[in-house]
């Protein structure tokens, strides 16, 4: 996991606030993903991006969450008012340019609303 | 669709013990790749081992290895003479690749392993 930089790794929000986490992927590497590991649970996909594009979002809650990863800076994971539900920890990783790479997780961003 | 099922929960072992872990997994796929990755109580996921559908050598690192049998769509991981710091949640993945899909892995639901003294 080494190079997948998230932060923070610890965010406290009140409901109805937001949230914002920042993923910088690994050097050379274009593709970014998002995963949500809620409390005692496997990790759940969320989203794949590569540069100012959403390749697939099918693991994205309808409403209050969007990605995006523009051409410059890190990916950032957007949550709208937040509820008591969001609170998980949220993992990026990163791939180079083709399917079927190892990707490598961040060390992941832990959301707690209150 | 694809699924992983890691059926095992929770394992408890006692120091030097082998212990294996198990990993079933369903694809429509030819060409698709596994993957273990280690969840340690300080929450990080790390990367263990990736291998290919066309790959069914066994491989062992260590004191880990991995058995690959496409017959029975197992991957399981076995850690010979474990020690305390083995304890974690072990993760097997899959992905099947494709443009749309890129690396994009889908998780079992982890196998909580605690090795005592």
């Amino acid at each position: 996991n080494a190079g997948v930089m998230q932060n923070p790794r610890h965010l406290v929000r009140r409901r109805g606030q937001e949230a914002r986490l920042r993923c910088s992927p690994m050097k050379g590497h274009s593709h970014v993903y998002w995963y949500r590991q809620l409390p005692e649970e496997g990790l759940k996909f969320m989203v794949y991006l590569q540069k100012e594009n959403i390749i697939d979002e099918s693991g994205m809650p309808k409403e209050r969450f969007s990605a995006e990863f523009p051409k410059e800076g890190p990916s950032i994971l957007r949550i709208q008012q937040v509820v008591r539900g969001d609170s998980a920890a949220y993992f990026c990783a990163s791939s180079p340019n083709f399917s079927g790479n190892t990707i490598y997780f961040g060390e992941g961003s832990w959301l707690t609303v209150v | 669709a694809q699924k992983v099922t890691q059926a095992q929960t929770e394992i408890s072992v006692v120091e030097k013990e082998d212990v294996t872990l198990d990993c079933v997994y369903e694809t429509r796929d030819t060409t698709y790749y596994l993957f273990w990755y280690k969840q340690p109580p300080s929450g990080e996921l790390v990367f263990l081992i990736r291998r290919n559908s066309f790959d069914e050598q066994n491989e062992i690192s260590g004191r880990y290895s991995w058995n690959f049998q496409k017959s029975t769509s197992s991957f399981n991981f076995t850690i010979t003479a474990s020690q305390v710091v083995d304890s974690a949640v072990y993760f097997c993945a899959l992905s099947e690749g494709g443009e749309t899909s890129g690396s994009r892995l889908t998780f079992g639901e982890g196998t909580q392993l605690t090795v005592n003294p």
